[in-house]
């Protein structure tokens, strides 16, 4: 079953609207969770590492003033879209290790923002 | 070089037949490694993940080459489902540093 929930799956809004979407991991505690953002036909890209009850570590490129990430428990990241345009329509998907090592990351379902 | 490539295909195969994907790592100090699949519009969900000694689920089959820095993804007997793109994903040093993925590879199996 799904160890990482996101929601929610599908936004449609304005331009100007500020849009947040939540990554819940579900049966485990999740100390770092990443935001990937996936355009049409192209590959996953990171966006940032979230950290909890830290600062998110952002790549480059990525404004952190536009992709505002809140990491308040061990089980919530959200990601807020402020004031969102049609260019920042795209597939974001967060994602989640279970433990530390080797283990997997496991992804949400993924949402997908669209803003006329 | 890029830190993780793969070759993006499509990889177009009929039916039952074989079809193998390399993807090679440009840190020679990764750690671990794991194939994921992706389907058109979707999250990618974990295959398998890739053991040094290799190892096999079903019909797919995932290798671990050190000394070349590659990992591969083997899949027998294709099906129709198994149309999809394939990402692999190399852990640079385990704990919670990110996973770098590749582009992915396009597989579309014909009837």
């Amino acid at each position: 079953g799904a160890v990482v929930s996101q929601h929610p799956s599908r936004v449609i809004c304005k331009s100007g609207t500020s849009v947040k979407i939540e990554c819940r991991s579900l049966d485990f505690q999740a100390t770092t969770m990443f935001w990937y953002r996936q355009f049409p036909k192209q590959s996953l890209m990171l966006m940032a590492t979230s950290n909890e009850g830290s600062k998110a570590t952002y790549e480059q490129g990525v404004e952190k003033d536009k992709f505002l990430i809140n990491h308040a428990s061990l089980t919530l990241s959200t990601l807020t879209v402020t004031s969102a345009h049609p260019e920042d329509s795209s597939f974001y998907i967060c994602s989640a290790k279970r433990g530390t090592g080797d283990q997997p990351q496991h992804f949400g379902d993924g949402t997908r923002l669209s803003i006329l | 070089r890029k830190e993780v490539e793969q070759d993006p295909g499509p990889f177009n195969v009929p039916e039952g037949a074989t079809v193998a994907f390399n993807c090679t790592y440009s840190n020679s100090a990764s750690q671990s490694f794991f194939w994921y699949r992706q389907d058109c519009r979707k999250e990618p969900k974990l295959l398998m993940s890739v053991y040094s000694s290799g190892n096999e689920d079903g019909r797919f089959t995932a290798q671990l080459n050190r000394a070349s820095q590659y990992i591969s993804l083997l899949i027998r007997d294709s099906k129709l489902s198994d149309s999809a793109t394939y990402l692999c994903a190399v852990n640079p040093s385990g704990g919670y540093q990110k996973v770098t993925f590749g582009t992915g590879t396009k597989l579309q199996v014909i009837p």
